[in-house]
C-alpha cells in the first residue's frame, strides 16, 4: 500500500510534554499539508511544506508548533507542552504538484490525547 | 468566522433514493470546490471537484452542481447505497490558498 502513511495512530501525552507526529508521503508526492480537527468541527489547514521548505505556515499557532519536511525521512508536526485544547485529530495530506487544485491525498491521521 | 458552511449535521436517506448534501460558502473569491467522503479512524477521501467556471461536474452516481450567485454547491448521491454512509466534508480554496472545510454532514443509507 503506498498510500500516505502517519504514525503513531494514537497518541497520549501529559500536559507539558511534547508530541511528535510523523506523515510519510505518497511515492512520488513532494507536498504535505497538515490539517487539524478538533471534536465536532471540519479540518483546518495549519501547514504546507515542500522538501526543506516552508511554503505556508498561516494555520500554525505562532507559539509551541512547529512542522518540518526533511530531504530524507517523514514530515514531522511538532507540539511542545502540549496543553489540553492540543487534544485532536490531526491528518497529513499529500499531493503530487503544490497548491489546492492538485488532489490531496489523506493518510488516517494521529488521534493526539491531552490528559 | 465560518467560509464554508453545511448546515445540516446528518441526513437519512433510504438505499436506492437520491442523496442531497448542501453547501454553502462566503468568500466569493474562491474558484474550486471540493468533495471528501471520511469514514470513522480513517482520513478523507476526495470524490468530486468542480471549478467555478463550471456550473455541473459529474463522476458515476456523484454529482456536483455550483450556482455561483447563490454561493451554494450541493452533491447528489444516486443511487445512494450503505457504503455511501459517511460524514461528507465540503472544501473550497482561492487560487493557491490552503483549502478551507465545512464541519461535515454524516450521511446515513438505511437499507
Amino acid at each position: 500500500n503506498a498510500g500516505v502513511m502517519q504514525n503513531p495512530r494514537h497518541l497520549v501525552r501529559r500536559r507539558g510534554q511534547e508530541a511528535r507526529l510523523r506523515c510519510s508521503p505518497m511515492k512520488g508526492h513532494s507536498h504535505v499539508y497538515w490539517y487539524r480537527q478538533l471534536p465536532e468541527e471540519g479540518l483546518k489547514f495549519m501547514v504546507y511544506l515542500q522538501k526543506e521548505n516552508i511554503i505556508d505556515e498561516s494555520g500554525m499557532p505562532k507559539e509551541r508548533f512547529s512542522a518540518e519536511f526533511p530531504k530524507e525521512g517523514p514530515s514531522i508536526l511538532r507540539i511542545q507542552q502540549v496543553v489540553r485544547g492540543d487534544s485532536a485529530a490531526y491528518f497529513c495530506a499529500s499531493s503530487r504538484s503544490g497548491g489546492t487544485n492538485y488532489e490531496q491525498y489523506f493518510g488516517p491521521g494521529t488521534r493526539l490525547t491531552v490528559t | 468566522d465560518q467560509q464554508v458552511k453545511q448546515n445540516s449535521p446528518s441526513l437519512s436517506v433510504q438505499e436506492g433514493r437520491i442523496s442531497i448534501l448542501n453547501c454553502d460558502y462566503t468568500n466569493s473569491m474562491f474558484d474550486y470546490f471540493l468533495w471528501y467522503k471520511k469514514y470513522p479512524a480513517e482520513g478523507p477521501t476526495f470524490l468530486i471537484s468542480i471549478s467555478s467556471i463550471k456550473d455541473k461536474n459529474e463522476d458515476g452516481r456523484f454529482t456536483v452542481f455550483l450556482n455561483k450567485s447563490a454561493k451554494h454547491l450541493s452533491l447528489h448521491i444516486v443511487p445512494s447505497q450503505p457504503g455511501d454512509s459517511a460524514v461528507y466534508f465540503c472544501a473550497a480554496s482561492e487560487g493557491n490558498t490552503p483549502l478551507v472545510f465545512g464541519k461535515g454532514t454524516r450521511l446515513s443509507v438505511i437499507a
